[in-house]
């Protein structure tokens, strides 16, 4: 049972454009919700995070959206830039003091010059 | 400050040997995770260690998957008799106690293990 899904297995998008990725979950308990960044090779980078008690944060050109009614979130990138081709993981976990990680299986973004 | 510290970074072994994966938490963190990457899945939940105690290891095979995390030392994943299905990239992870506030796991750069 999957309980944190990014339906998109890949985004490609524009050097200068809006990169949107998707994330739904699925279990009503999760209340934080986290972006990772990963390169080949390499261990996944925090990006950003947000808690369910906010529906936005923002960190320079990245932003995350919580809409808890339809369970899902999104993180937006503007503008986009080369360097941010890789995958993308959502994760979930079920509150302060929780430490178990829910996994999405990511989403491959490729920006293009 | 240092990152979180894995090695080694790939590892071969045959099917019937030992894989023994080492994780060094980042500076002022006592808590460890592991997590497992299987070719294009996501990452997986293996096992939570403060030093010298395991907390959660929920997400681990029974049989033939072992961690710890001693008092001195690195944090250490044993696979006794590995096969071929456990081929994949074993990430470890560490952050400080989850308390009151949520907090970010700081993940190293893996181990990517492969069984001939």
């Amino acid at each position: 049972d999957q309980q944190v899904k990014q339906n998109s297995p890949s985004l490609s998008v524009q050097e200068g454009r809006i990169s949107i990725l998707n994330c739904d979950y699925t279990n009503s308990m999760f209340d934080y919700f986290l972006w990772y960044k990963k390169y080949p090779a390499e261990g996944p980078t925090f990006l950003i995070s947000i808690s369910s008690i906010k529906d936005k944060n923002e960190d320079g050109r990245f932003t995350v959206f919580l809409n808890k009614s339809a369970k899902h979130l999104s993180l937006h990138i503007v503008p986009s830039q080369p360097g941010d081709s890789a995958v993308y993981f959502c994760a979930a976990s079920g509150g302060a003091g929780t430490y178990k990680y829910i996994f999405g299986t990511g989403t491959r973004l490729k920006v293009l010059a | 400050n240092a990152g979180v510290m894995q090695n080694p970074r790939h590892l071969v072994r045959r099917r019937g040997q030992e894989a023994r994966l080492r994780c060094s938490p980042m500076k002022g963190h006592s808590h460890v995770y592991w997590y497992r990457q299987l070719p294009e899945e996501g990452l997986k939940f293996m096992v939570y260690l403060q030093k010298e105690n395991i907390i959660d290891e929920s997400g681990m095979p029974k049989e033939r998957f072992s961690a710890e995390f001693p008092k001195e030392g690195p944090s250490i994943l044993r696979i006794q008799q590995v096969v071929r299905g456990d081929s994949a990239a074993y990430f470890c992870a560490s952050s400080p106690p989850p308390g009151q506030t949520n907090y970010e796991q700081y993940f190293g750069p893996g181990t990517r293990l492969t069984v001939t």
